[in-house]
């Protein structure tokens, strides 16, 4: 079983939709969350850090539920420039090493 | 604003070259990563660095060293590269914690074994 796990999609969704992503993580001391966001050939980019009580940066919202293990990005009012692939990324231990999911694409359309 | 700066966005190298791929970062993190990103197999540590001369294997380090001589400098050497190597690295930093912290990446070096 991978450590992080994410369904790859792609999820097709039209301008202006709401579209959410759910992520597993298998270990359970794991202490850090976050959503990285990665454009075609470019390097990934923090997005959020995903905190216990959930936070919201304008259009979106990341939620932690650690009794289940798993964790989800909510995108409201989706733009075209929302099209990348979202790679959830989970923290564990004390040497800085994170867990990097396979992502998953999202493509917005007119 | 962290900067991670890797020293070439692309080259191109010949089988049993030495490769050496440069990264810098001016934010002052004691923690650096080297990555390498495959279609279909994501994110994959090689190496990784939480002080200066220190370094621990990641996930793959076969075919790999690194060398940490100054703090804001990580290099990941191919001893003799392979044609198994072309792929995209990506080098990563982040300050320590005991929280794990995010991590801030370079725009990347695709590199292309013949």
């Amino acid at each position: 079983r991978k450590e992080v796990e994410q369904d790859p999609g792609p999820f097709n969704v039209p301008e202006g939709a709401t579209v959410a992503f759910n992520c597993t993580y298998s270990n359970s001391a794991s202490q850090s969350f976050f959503w990285y966001r990665q454009d075609c050939r470019k390097e990934p980019k923090l997005l959020m850090s995903v905190y216990s009580s959930g936070n919201e940066d304008g259009r979106f919202t990341a939620q932690l539920n650690r009794a289940s293990q798993y964790i989800s990005l909510l995108i409201r009012d989706s733009k075209l420039s929302d099209s990348a692939t979202y790679l959830c990324v989970v923290g564990s231990g004390n040497t800085g090493k994170l867990i990097f999911g396979q992502g998953t694409t999202l493509q917005v359309k007119p | 604003d962290v900067k991670v700066t890797q020293s070439s966005r692309y080259l191109v190298k010949r089988t049993g070259e030495k490769v050496f791929l440069e990264c810098v970062q001016d934010m002052d993190h004691e923690n650096m990563f080297w990555y390498r990103q495959d279609p279909g197999l994501g994110l994959r540590l090689i190496y990784f660095s939480y002080d200066v001369k220190m370094k621990e294997k990641g996930d793959i380090p076969e075919g790999y060293s690194v060398s940490r001589e100054k703090k804001e400098r990580f290099s990941l050497i191919l001893e003799s590269a392979s044609t198994n190597q072309t792929s995209m690295y990506l080098c990563a930093s982040s300050f320590p914690g005991q929280l794990q912290q995010p991590q801030h990446f370079g725009d990347g070096t695709r590199l292309s074994i013949l």
